[in-house]
C-alpha cells in the first residue's frame, strides 16, 4: 500500500524552526517528484515547495523562499521540510504529496498521494 | 504567477442531480504535447484532497465515472452527472504548467 506519513509539526514561536519529515511507503521513492502542500485553519490549498525525484531540482512559493527548504533522502524515502524563521502565517497543516511523474512540472498528471498531514503553529 | 478562479464559491446540490464547477486560468495552460495541466482535487469533510482528474479530462484510479472533466486553454469545467451523499466536499482545481503550481480558491459542494 502507498502510504506518506509526516511528522514533526508542533508549536513554535515566531522566528523559530522545525524541521518535517515524510516517510514514504510502497512505491519507488526516488523515482518520483515530491511537494509540500499546506492550508492554513479554515483556509484553500497552497503549494508550498516541491522537488525532483533525484533531488536535483527544488521549487518555492515566493513567500517562503529563502525561509524554508525542501530536500529528500532516496536512501531513507523520506522527504524532508526544514523551516526556519516562522511567521504566524506560516501556521497550517502540512501535506506531504507525491507527484506522478520524476518531475514536477510541466504537465504532469496530477498529485496521487497525500498525506494525512502534519501541524504547525507558530504563536508565541 | 498563473491565477486561478473558481466558481461558484458554494454550490447546494440536490442528490441525483448533475452539478457544475467552472475554473478559470490567467493564462493558457495547453501544453505544447497537446495535454492541458489543469488538475481537479476533491477534499471531503476532515480528509486529505484526493486527486479526481488530471490533465483536464483524464479521471485518476478509482474515481466513479460520474465525474467528468472538460475544457482547454483557460476555462474548464468540473462535472458530477449524479450527484451523491458521498460528493460533499471542497474541489480545487490547480495548474501544473509551472512552479508556483497554483490552486483554485475553492467551490464547497453541499446538500440541499
Amino acid at each position: 500500500e502507498v502510504q506518506l506519513l509526516e511528522s514533526g509539526g508542533g508549536l513554535v514561536q515566531p522566528g523559530g524552526s522545525l524541521r518535517l519529515s515524510c516517510a514514504a511507503s510502497g512505491f519507488t521513492f526516488s523515482r518520483y517528484a515530491m511537494s509540500w502542500v499546506r492550508q492554513a485553519p479554515g483556509k484553500g490549498l497552497e503549494w508550498v515547495s516541491g522537488i525532483t525525484g533525484s533531488g536535483g531540482s527544488t521549487y518555492y512559493t515566493d513567500s517562503v523562499k529563502g525561509r524554508l527548504t525542501i530536500s529528500r533522502d532516496n536512501s531513507k524515502n523520506t522527504l524532508y521540510l526544514q523551516m526556519d524563521s516562522l511567521r504566524a502565517e506560516d501556521t497550517a497543516v502540512y501535506y506531504c504529496v507525491k507527484e506522478t511523474d520524476v518531475v514536477l512540472v510541466p504537465a504532469t498528471p496530477g498529485m496521487d498521494v497525500w498525506g494525512k498531514g502534519t501541524t504547525v503553529t507558530v504563536s508565541s | 504567477d498563473i491565477v486561478m478562479t473558481q466558481s461558484p464559491l458554494s454550490l447546494p446540490v440536490t442528490p441525483g442531480e448533475p452539478a457544475s464547477i467552472s475554473c478559470r486560468s490567467s493564462q493558457s495552460l495547453l501544453y505544447s504535447n497537446g495535454y492541458n495541466s489543469l488538475d481537479w482535487y476533491l477534499q471531503k469533510p476532515g480528509l486529505s484532497p484526493q486527486l479526481l482528474i488530471y490533465f483536464g479530462s483524464n479521471r485518476a484510479a478509482g474515481v466513479p465515472d460520474r465525474f467528468s472533466g472538460t475544457g482547454s486553454g483557460t476555462d474548464f469545467t468540473l462535472k458530477i452527472s449524479r450527484v451523491e451523499a458521498e460528493d460533499v466536499g471542497v474541489y480545487y482545481c490547480m495548474q501544473a504548467l509551472q512552479t508556483p503550481l497554483t490552486f483554485g480558491g475553492g467551490t464547497k459542494v453541499e446538500i440541499k
